[in-house]
């Protein structure tokens, strides 16, 4: 079992929806993390959460430490939001990774 | 500011021989990752570097995969020889601290494919 999961694997939305990919940890991380990967592209580091919330723009993430569980949030999904989105946990030097949510949104 | 830089983008090899990747972390970031994505699999970390030392290289597979980071700054990753179980895309990635406090930032990875 990994130390980090994510659901779902694939998603599918309409343009406009709200979206929301979940990620659960197990204990020992420092920080959790919110990745964006186009394809063929490299990974691009959106949030970086110990607490709480954070937002930019239309992407907003949460994180309850006491349930292990983050949540990132696309507001008024938009077909350039196609992409893998990624949880990552810190867990001492390094970061563990879940496998994963392709988002795909079409227009 | 550059970000982290990977050479090459892509390579494709015959299994048995010798590739060698490239990483330029974020200028006067002292730590430096690398992880690999094999296909249908999530990111796996390989090795930590903090400055020119291995801080944690657990996570390499065997004896075929050399790292390097020779006056701490770029560094590289040599596969000799190659199996075919080891393609993918090799990703690195530098912070500034080593619990990577400040973020981390990515290359844009090497796609690697034995063939």
């Amino acid at each position: 079992k990994n130390e980090v999961e994510q659901s779902p694997q694939n998603l599918t939305a309409q343009e406009g929806e709200f979206i929301t990919i979940n990620c659960s940890y197990s204990v020992g991380i420092s920080a959790l993390h919110w990745l964006q990967q186009h394809p063929g592209g490299g990974i691009v580091s959106l949030f970086m959460l110990s607490s709480g919330k954070k937002k930019h723009g239309r992407l907003i993430a949460t994180i309850n430490i006491q349930e292990k569980h983050s949540s990132l949030h696309i507001t008024a999904s938009h077909p350039r939001d196609s992409a893998v989105y990624i949880c990552a946990g810190t867990f001492g030097s390094r970061l563990t990774f879940g496998e994963g949510t392709q988002l795909t949104v079409n227009p | 500011e550059a970000g982290v830089t990977q050479f090459p983008s892509h390579s494709v090899i015959e299994k048995g021989q010798t590739v060698t990747l490239r990483c330029d972390p974020i200028s006067g970031h002292d730590n430096l990752y690398w992880y690999r994505r094999v296909m249908g699999k999530e990111i796996k970390f390989l090795l930590h570097f903090v400055k020119e030392s291995k801080q944690d290289e657990s996570g390499m597979p065997n004896n075929r995969f050399l790292a390097e980071r020779t006056g701490g700054t770029y560094s590289t990753l040599k596969v000799q020889p190659a199996e075919l179980e080891d393609s993918g895309v090799y990703f690195c990635a530098s912070s500034q601290d080593i619990q990577g406090a400040f973020g981390y930032t990515f290359g844009s990875g090497t796609r690697l494919t034995v063939v």
